[in-house]
């Protein structure tokens, strides 16, 4: 069964508007969770590393105030897409990792499929 | 040069046949390494994890591991249609905080 929840699994909004996601470890706590963006037929680009009780670290070239990242809990992180515009359409992926033989495997969620409109 | 190297595809096998797909690394430090599938409109899956040099098997699956020449490869074999698939080949290091590099992904066509 998964062990990453993410929600939900496909939304619409407006352009302009804000969406957030979710992203749960099932149990697992999980004080370290990433975010990733993966446009049509391109691989995985992470976004930023969410960090349990601490700030988010972005990668180069996101802006940490548009994509804003919480993790208050060691099983829930979110992802807030704010003042989305057509250009943010794109599947979000989050994972989680510290699991399996060396603490290194990591599991993703269903995915998000983003439509800005 | 790229962190992780695959090589795009597709790469079209017929069914029950074996499947190879190839991955290099850069960074000599990492020390585990896996293999992911995701089908098309999907978040990857982890089907493979590798740590040691050798092989390593689990049912049709078999990943291939030489930190000498910082290779990894996996093997698919009896080839099914559901195998169609990107492959994802991804390195991290030990820490449990570091980042798991991905490679772009190799796309498998299974052809009946």
């Amino acid at each position: 069964g998964a062990v990453v929840s993410q929600h939900p699994s496909r939304v619409i909004c407006k352009s302009g508007t804000s969406v957030k996601i979710e992203c749960r470890s099932l149990d697992f706590q999980a004080t370290t969770m990433f975010w990733y963006r993966q446009f049509p037929k391109q691989s995985l680009m992470l976004m930023a590393t969410s960090n349990e009780g601490s700030k988010a670290t972005y990668e180069q070239g996101v802006e940490k105030d548009k994509f804003l990242i919480n993790h208050a809990s060691l099983t829930l992180s979110t992802l807030t897409v704010t003042s989305a515009h057509p250009e943010d359409s794109s599947f979000y992926i989050c994972s989680e990792k510290g699991r399996g033989q060396m603490n290194t495997e990591a599991f993703f969620g269903q995915g998000t499929r983003l439509t800005v409109v | 040069q790229k962190e992780v190297e695959q090589n795009s595809g597709p790469l079209s096998v017929p069914e029950g046949a074996i499947a190879s797909l190839n991955c290099t690394y850069s960074d000599r430090v990492s020390q585990s390494f896996f293999w992911y599938r995701q089908y098309s409109g999907k978040s990857p899956e982890l089907i493979m994890s590798i740590y040691s040099n050798g092989d390593k098997e689990d049912g049709r699956f078999t990943a291939q591991l030489n930190k000498a020449s910082q290779y990894v490869s996996l093997l698919i074999r009896d080839s099914q249609p559901s195998d169609s698939a990107t492959y994802l080949c991804a390195v991290t290091t030990t820490s449990g905080a570091s980042k798991i590099i991905f490679g772009s992904g190799t796309r498998l066509s299974i052809r009946p």
